[in-house]
């Protein structure tokens, strides 16, 4: 079975660029949902996505944050304009609550660079 | 911040040596998750305990629970190279899970 795929791995831009995160998740999973992760830190839920509907979205910095999952499956995150403090890894995982657990999938992530 | 603490924030030890690792939360749970993150990866589950039960075994992990004091703790017995990774422990409320801050553990053969 294959597991949660985000892309890219890496992204290098310049402050004010915008950037886009694709994630993927496990076959069957209903449920997404986009972490933040800064150095040596602990992942921070920015959105989570119960089939295509948003349902905490309290810590996405919404002026410049948004986030979609069209169908209820692929999920795309983007930041316009990005600042120097977006820098940090970019976590995507996915779930399925009905099998009694909440046990989170993560993917490898993306390690965002902001200059 | 929601975040949970954990202690130690790094950890050393030697190959067959046992680890410990600590975490307290701040929110009331439905059980409270430990997860493994190895350079660069993702993290990967590990055990999850429910807020009903003190303690729970998987292979070389033993995890308690104390309710009471919104704290857990992870043994790691008989570690392995392989071991060397960050570890964080998730308090799981309502389908969200906060994470601690997390304790590098490294293993030196």
């Amino acid at each position: 079975e294959a597991g949660v795929v985000q892309s890219p791995r890496y992204k290098i831009i310049e402050k004010k660029q915008p950037v886009a995160f694709w994630c993927n998740p496990i076959s069957g999973h209903n449920t997404l949902y986009w972490y933040r992760q800064n150095l040596g830190q602990g992942p921070e839920l920015l959105i989570r996505y119960e089939n295509e509907e948003a349902v905490d979205d309290s810590q996405l910095p919404k002026d410049r944050f948004s986030a979609e999952r069209l169908k209820g499956v692929d999920s795309t995150l983007k930041i316009q304009p990005a600042e120097l403090g977006d820098s940090a890894v970019y976590l995507c995982a996915s779930s399925l609550p009905s099998l009694g657990t909440d046990t989170q999938y993560f993917g490898p992530g993306t390690r965002l660079t902001v200059l | 911040s929601q975040q949970g603490e954990e202690d130690p924030q790094a950890l050393s030890i030697q190959e067959g040596e046992n680890a410990t690792m600590n975490c307290s939360y701040k929110t009331s749970i439905n059980n409270l998750q430990w997860y493994r993150q190895n350079s660069g990866r993702g993290l990967v589950h590990l055990i999850l305990i429910r807020s009903n039960e003190r303690e729970k075994h998987s292979g070389r992990l033993r995890v308690t629970l104390d309710t009471s004091k919104k704290s857990s703790s992870l043994l790691i017995t008989a570690s392995r190279a392989a071991d060397t990774a960050s570890y964080f422990c998730a308090a799981s409320n309502t389908g969200k899970l906060i994470f601690g801050q997390g304790t590098t553990l490294q293993v030196k053969p």
